[in-house]
């Protein structure tokens, strides 16, 4: 069973861009969640999809949007990028609830912004 | 708000030793789940082992296992039979109803042969 895909795996961007950063979960589950890992703030949750719903968001800014498709691929866009959202953003899936579920986690993709 | 602390930002242990990682939490929900994850330099999160706050017994996970003190809202973990795979950063995280999964900043465990 293929495990949590996320591409790209690094992005390089400038500031006043934007990115949309792509998450395929694993076969068969239906939540979808967001985190920021930084070496300052640490991992922090940014968002979390179950079933097209957006059914918990983090404390960032509306800069950080996202969304989930039919097929539960799930989609984060960051926009006006500042040089602090370099990070590195992991997606992780679960078949229901993260809690009753466990996460499974993909490989991340790394952002740059020069 | 609930916050995740791990105050040791390293940690190491010899091949085959036993070594404990700290976490202490905060929260006024009585319903959670704790989790300790490990991040080799791989990147990839990888879950070690998870504990519901409504059970009393300690989850084990192979040589892994967690010392789970809900009053004093702590919750160790315990690796035994250290082994050179083992070497990464730990961390622990907390999951309440509203999936607002918290993370402690991690501990590095080191490995030494």
């Amino acid at each position: 069973k293929a495990g949590v895909t996320q591409t790209p795996r690094y992005l390089i961007k400038t500031r006043g861009q934007q990115v949309t950063l792509s998450c395929s979960p694993i076969s068969g589950h239906r939540s979808v969640s967001w985190y920021q890992q930084t070496p300052g703030q640490g991992l922090q949750f940014l968002f979390e999809y179950f079933s097209e719903t957006q059914r918990n968001k983090g404390n960032f800014p509306g800069r950080f949007s996202g969304r989930q498709f039919s097929n539960s691929r799930s989609e984060m866009n960051v926009s006006t990028l500042e040089l602090g959202d370099s990070a590195l953003y992991l997606c992780a899936s679960s078949l229901g609830l993260p809690g009753n579920q466990p996460q499974h986690f993909g490989d991340g993709t790394r952002l740059s912004i020069l | 708000a609930q916050t995740v602390t791990q105050s040791q930002p390293e940690m190491s242990v010899q091949e085959a030793e036993t070594v404990t990682l700290s976490c202490t939490y905060d929260t006024s929900e009585s319903d959670y789940y704790l989790f300790w994850y490990k991040q080799p330099p791989s990147r990839q999160m990888i879950l070690v082992i998870r504990q519901e706050a409504y059970k009393q017994q300690n989850a084990t996970e192979n040589r892994f296992s967690v010392n789970f003190q809900k009053a004093a809202k702590s919750f160790s973990l315990k690796i035994s039979d250290s082994q050179l795979g083992d070497a990464a950063m730990y961390f622990c995280a907390y999951l309440a109803d509203n999936n607002d999964m918290r993370f402690g900043a991690g501990t590095r465990l080191t490995v030494k042969p």
